[in-house]
């Protein structure tokens, strides 16, 4: 049963520094692998889609990379803004019935 | 193009009865897929819908059923509800259902019961 874990689950930061968010999956036979953010009371919102035969995807200050093998991915947040608060979701599209998993989620709080 | 809309935004309802909730995806969009948020259990997918037929499904009891509509409208409804029902309700929709497409969620619905 694929089991997909983000650490840490909370995350606070000064704004203007670089982070990454972790997001590990233990079944590597994955379609691909998705980052969103969720804003409080709201939706989620796709940020970046990795196939699996793919290394990385960027997306302005965002760049996701996967590795597979090793059940992996994190995303990379460069020069952080308070904006960027929201908590951030992975979710991996698996193989066999194309379903998503989700992770739990890492709340990030940038500060001022 | 008009966003993902879910209706209602809040719902009270009370043990045993049953509600219907209602996705209208962005225009063009054929897929409508459903999940389930909760503190404890975190997002959970339920079902996928793409051209009025049920293409996927989640591991929830058989309370918990959905249909589309011609115009890629969903509607979700559950029976009988349970204390553990208490979640919010995001839909999602996609252009073609395609794996490699990306998802556009709704703000969902949150649904208590009492």
């Amino acid at each position: 049963k694929q089991e997909v874990t983000q650490i840490p689950a909370a995350l606070s930061v000064p704004e203007g520094e670089n982070l990454v968010l972790n997001c590990s999956f233990t079944d590597s036979a994955i379609y691909n692998l998705q980052w969103f953010r969720q804003d409080p009371g709201k939706g989620l919102t796709s940020l970046l889609l990795i196939q699996s035969s793919q290394r990385e995807q960027t997306s302005g200050r965002l760049n996701a990379s996967l590795d597979k093998s090793s059940g992996r991915s994190t995303l990379y947040i460069a020069a952080s803004q308070p904006g960027d608060s929201a908590t951030y979701l992975c979710a991996v599209r698996m193989d066999s019935n194309y379903q998503l998993i989700w992770g739990a989620g890492t709340k990030l709080i940038i500060k001022p | 193009k008009a966003g993902v809309t879910q209706t209602p935004r809040y719902l009270i309802k009370t043990r045993g009865q049953q509600v219907t909730l209602s996705c209208s995806p962005i225009s063009g969009h054929r897929s409508v897929s459903w999940y389930q948020q909760t503190p404890g259990q975190g997002l959970q997918f339920l079902f996928e819908y793409f051209s009025e037929t049920q293409r996927n499904k989640g591991n929830f009891p058989g309370r918990f059923s959905g249909r589309q509509f011609s115009n890629s409208r969903s509607e979700m409804n559950v029976s009988t509800l349970e204390l553990g029902d208490s979640a919010l309700y995001l839909c999602a929709s996609m252009e073609q259902g395609a794996t490699n497409e990306k998802l556009f969620f709704g703000s969902g619905t949150q649904l208590s019961v009492l």
